[in-house]
């Protein structure tokens, strides 16, 4: 069965902390790799995505992300969090030639000043 | 990248009435569209797939009869909630693809729609 799992549904850290929030897939064929981030009542913003080729990405705002496909893991990371980081955190997974995403159920994270 | 605009941005309705949700690709031709379902506090779930021209294809357990979808050109998409009711209420967001490989799904701002 394809899916997503985000394990943590709520993380909190300390301005200018580090972070790293989880992802891992199940996904019978090349996943393309999405991590979005949604602010409350708003839609989604595109982080960053993977397709193929340099398995750390880069991305908007100071996020980055590594493909590991031994781990089938796409763990999204910033080395000092903002407060405006604050919000709600989704990877998503797709392939080539489908845009029919599958969501996990997101990561909402805190920050504290 | 491109530009998907939803319309409107929230809308309160009736019960019993009909509601309509426009989703538009500004700068893009999309061949294929795409309608979310998300309940607060919780994630997207892919209500059905619409190909520009023909009949949309529903995921398993969402109602077609009472979530009508249009995708009559190739730059618009609608969503029509047929005899809404309260437990219709959530957010709704789709997303449009111009079918190249080399580019992901672009999202819309969303639609909060509430049943009173």
């Amino acid at each position: 069965a394809q899916s997503v799992t985000q394990p943590d549904i709520h993380i909190t850290v300390s301005e200018g902390a580090s972070l790293e929030l989880r992802c891992n897939y199940s996904y019978g064929a090349t996943p393309y790799l999405f991590w979005y981030v949604q602010s409350p009542g708003q839609g989604l913003q595109l982080l960053l995505k993977y397709f193929s080729g340099d398995t750390l990405v880069q991305g908007i705002k100071g996020f980055e992300a590594e493909f590991k496909r031994s781990q089938s893991s796409f763990n999204l990371r910033k080395p000092s969090v903002h407060w405006s980081d604050a919000a709600e955190y989704f990877c998503a997974v797709g392939g080539s030639g489908t845009y029919k995403y599958i969501f996990g159920t997101g990561t909402r994270l805190k920050v504290l000043a | 990248g491109a530009v998907v605009s939803q319309h409107p941005s929230w809308v309160i309705c009736k019960s019993g009435t009909s509601v309509k949700i426009e989703c538009r690709s500004l700068d893009f031709q999309a061949t294929t569209m795409f309608w979310y379902r998300q309940f607060p506090k919780q994630s997207l779930m892919l209500m059905a797939t619409s190909n520009e021209g023909s009949k949309a294809t529903y995921e398993q357990g969402v109602e077609k009869d009472k979530f009508l979808i249009n995708h009559a050109s190739l730059t618009l998409s609608t969503l029509t909630v047929t005899s809404a009711h309260p437990e219709d209420s959530s957010f709704y967001i789709c997303s449009a693809t111009s079918g190249d490989s080399n580019t992901e799904a672009f999202f819309g701002q969303g639609t909060r729609l509430t049943v009173v």
